[in-house]
């Protein structure tokens, strides 16, 4: 299993601005993931990120609105940028410990965002 | 890309046997089926995974039958504290180091005293 971590656990923020969220790991994985949960919605996996090369984004997600940094094998970072209100969701990152997605993912317990 | 359809919402008795199914009837033949509990306030947590037929371990049971177009998560004898979202997954690879997934629009579970 994984322990992780995620900070902010929530923010209200302005529209226009950018918020960094941070994800991190008890033990080295090769691969992330970060989801999007708007209320009462399901999961939406927004990209993957792998260590030492860009991120994979999923269609209707893109790299200069959603930025992801992993500078190691137990970090990673999210940015919203030019948030709108259409950006208030549940930001939510995940490991596989085999590195496959559709494998047991474990979950971080989410940054809950309200863009004003 | 699997459309998965799950039931809302449902209610139990505590005690009871809880059989949540979801449907996928477009599963990919490389695609896994997956379920996950989520709580208010946290992040998913994995129950069950299975491929075909049926999957066991110390929480539930997972019937997949042999068209694969439909799974049933059996939860036996559930608590106050089995009450929770549960969501259906639906994915695998797709090719050249890429996949494909979907989760499922949850069922709410109610267990009642």
């Amino acid at each position: 299993s994984a322990v992780i971590s995620q900070k902010p656990s929530r923010d209200i923020c302005q529209r226009g601005t950018s918020l960094t969220i941070q994800c991190q790991v008890d033990s080295q994985v090769t691969m992330m993931f970060w989801y999007r949960q708007q209320p009462g919605q399901s999961l939406t996996l927004i990209a993957t990120a792998n260590q030492g090369s860009e991120a994979t984004y999923e269609s209707g997600f893109v790299i200069d609105k959603f930025p992801i940094s992993r500078p190691n094998l137990t970090f990673s970072t999210l940015t919203v940028s030019n948030m709108s209100p259409e950006d208030s969701s549940i930001y939510l990152c995940s490991v596989s410990p085999s590195g496959r997605v559709f494998e047991t993912q474990y979950f971080g317990p989410g940054t809950r965002l309200l863009v004003l | 890309l699997a459309k998965t359809t799950q039931p809302i919402s449902m209610d139990s008795y505590e005690g009871q046997e809880v059989n949540i199914t979801c449907s996928h009837n477009n599963i990919a033949t490389n695609d896994y089926i997956t379920w996950y509990q989520q709580f208010p306030s946290q992040g998913p947590r994995f129950i069950i995974q299975g491929y075909k037929t049926k999957v066991t371990n110390e929480v539930a049971s997972l019937f997949i039958p042999a068209d694969r177009k439909s799974s049933t998560l059996s939860l036996p004898r559930v608590s106050l504290s089995d009450t929770a979202v549960y969501y259906c997954l639906v994915g695998g690879p797709s090719g050249a180091g890429s996949y494909q997934l979907t989760f499922g629009k949850g069922t709410k579970l109610s267990v009642i005293p």
